[in-house]
């Protein structure tokens, strides 16, 4: 299994408070990336890494904000949690390229519930 | 702008039937992959099985293949002797190619959940 751990597994906050997602790699992949999944959307894009303090938005990145200062991690901060972030997050990890062991993989999720 | 997109929800099929699950994608990237993920019921993800966009033949993986139409921008996940394993929702994604930024943003569809009856 590809080394990449997410943090905290569970989480219930309060609107309005800031909340920090870690996820940790040990594969130095260059490439990182984090979505959320609700129910009907899929897995949507919302920020990710193309190497240390490199990071771009994705197609939901408002309200959300990432930090890349090692290679080995990646974390996302909802800057004042709404009800709207409550939702599954995943972190996952790849190299670059198109070729073949190209793939991603995924961390485990985070359940994130903003009361 | 890289767009994926899933039309079927939802898709029923018989133990031991093949299945097909689609999957049209569009890009202005002259090079590219296509990636398909399985989501079961207990949330992670799985990787099943990839194509790159300048292979000639299509991907195969066990009871797995792509029916990759690039003209058509489709690629389609065909799943041969249905289990009942393989109810899970199943999601396709791409990525553009080089070592760039931008370009290897990793998009997804919407999912297809599956469920293989007895």
């Amino acid at each position: 299994d590809a080394g990449i751990t997410q943090s905290p597994r569970h989480k219930v906050t309060e609107t309005g408070t800031p909340v920090t997602l870690r996820c940790h790699q040990t594969e130095n992949h260059r490439y990182m990336y984090w979505y959320r999944q609700d129910p009907g959307h899929g897995l949507r894009l919302i920020h990710y890494s193309y190497g240390v303090k490199d990071t771009d938005k994705g197609e939901v990145s408002d309200g959300y904000s990432v930090s890349r200062s090692k290679t080995e991690d990646f974390l996302l901060t909802l800057e004042s949690a709404t009800s709207s972030q409550t939702s599954v997050y995943f972190c996952a990890i790849s190299e670059g390229g198109t070729g073949m062991n190209t793939e991603a993989f995924f961390g485990q999720g985070t359940r994130l519930t903003v009361v | 702008a890289q767009k994926i997109t899933q039309t079927q929800p939802g898709m029923f099929v018989q133990e031991k039937e093949a299945v097909t699950l689609d999957c049209t994608y569009d890009t202005s990237d002259p090079s590219y992959g296509l990636f398909w993920y399985k989501q079961p019921s207990s949330g992670e993800m799985i990787f099943l099985i990839y194509q790159g966009s300048y292979d000639q033949q299509n991907a195969t993986e066990g009871r797995y293949s792509l029916n990759f139409q690039k003209a058509r921008k489709s690629a389609n996940l065909v799943i041969s002797a249905s289990q009942l394993g393989d109810s899970a929702m199943y999601f396709c994604a791409m990525r553009g190619a080089g070592y760039g930024g931008a370009t290897n943003k990793l998009i997804f569809g919407t999912g297809t959940l599956l469920a293989v009856q007895p």
